[in-house]
């Protein structure tokens, strides 16, 4: 069982439309939590970052939320476009400097269609 | 772009062959990273290195041999791997190990051994 689920496993959804993507985990001692996007053909890119005291952080039309409590994070897409298809990747570091620990999930696949 | 290139970005192999990975970062960045992405597994971290000192081996098979000659370059040098170590290979660097500095990743090479 991985310690950062994340779901759904794939999205298809109409250009323009929203969508929310969820990241459950399990892992402690928390550190931070990012959502990245990797397009396909290329290596992650970092969307958000967000620390214990964070609940929301946004970028552009990408808004992530963090609740700590519950250990879960989503990440909305608003009005989403065709260049938005691609995985979308949750990632928790554990522990603090040189005993930091990146737990990876296994991503989301979106596919936004014209 | 990130700052990080990766050559070549396809290559496929023999069983039996010798072949090496290059990466380079343009970042000024002090830690380097080689991650390993297979099909519907987590991103796998491979090694870690901080100021070209080798700080991190995750039980990586030594078919599989890191070299970081300099803080900018990191190379993956492959002999006599196996058709289960075909995936993507990518290569991140931040400016340090500590702390929450993003990764920021290459386009990856996609390895094929047959």
């Amino acid at each position: 069982k991985n310690q950062v689920e994340q779901s759904p496993q794939s999205l298809i959804i109409l250009e323009g439309k929203n969508c929310t993507l969820q990241c459950n985990y399990t892992v402690s001692p928390f550190s931070n939590l990012r959502w990245y996007k990797q397009d396909t053909g290329r290596g992650p890119v970092s969307l958000t970052i967000m620390t214990f005291s964070e609940n929301t952080k946004s970028n552009g039309r990408y808004t992530a939320t963090l609740d700590a409590d519950t250990k879960q994070s989503s990440l909305h897409i608003t009005a989403s476009q065709l260049s938005d298809s691609a995985s979308y990747i949750c990632v928790v570091t554990i522990g603090a400097g040189n005993n930091r620990k990146l737990i990876w999930g296994l991503g989301t696949s979106l596919a936004v269609n014209p | 772009e990130t700052g990080v290139t990766q050559t070549p970005r396809h290559l496929v192999m023999g069983m039996t062959n010798k072949k090496s990975l290059k990466c380079e970062q343009h970042l000024g960045h002090n830690a380097m990273y080689w991650y390993k992405q297979s099909a519907k597994k987590p991103l796998e971290l491979m090694f870690v290195y901080n100021f070209k000192e080798q700080t991190e081996n995750n039980s990586v098979p030594s078919r599989f041999s890191p070299e970081c000659p300099n803080s900018s370059h990191l190379f993956l040098h492959l002999h006599t791997l196996q058709p289960e170590d075909s995936a993507l290979y990518l290569c991140a660097s931040s400016l340090r190990t500590s702390g929450n500095n993003e990764q920021f990743f290459g386009p990856g090479t996609r390895l094929t051994v047959l």
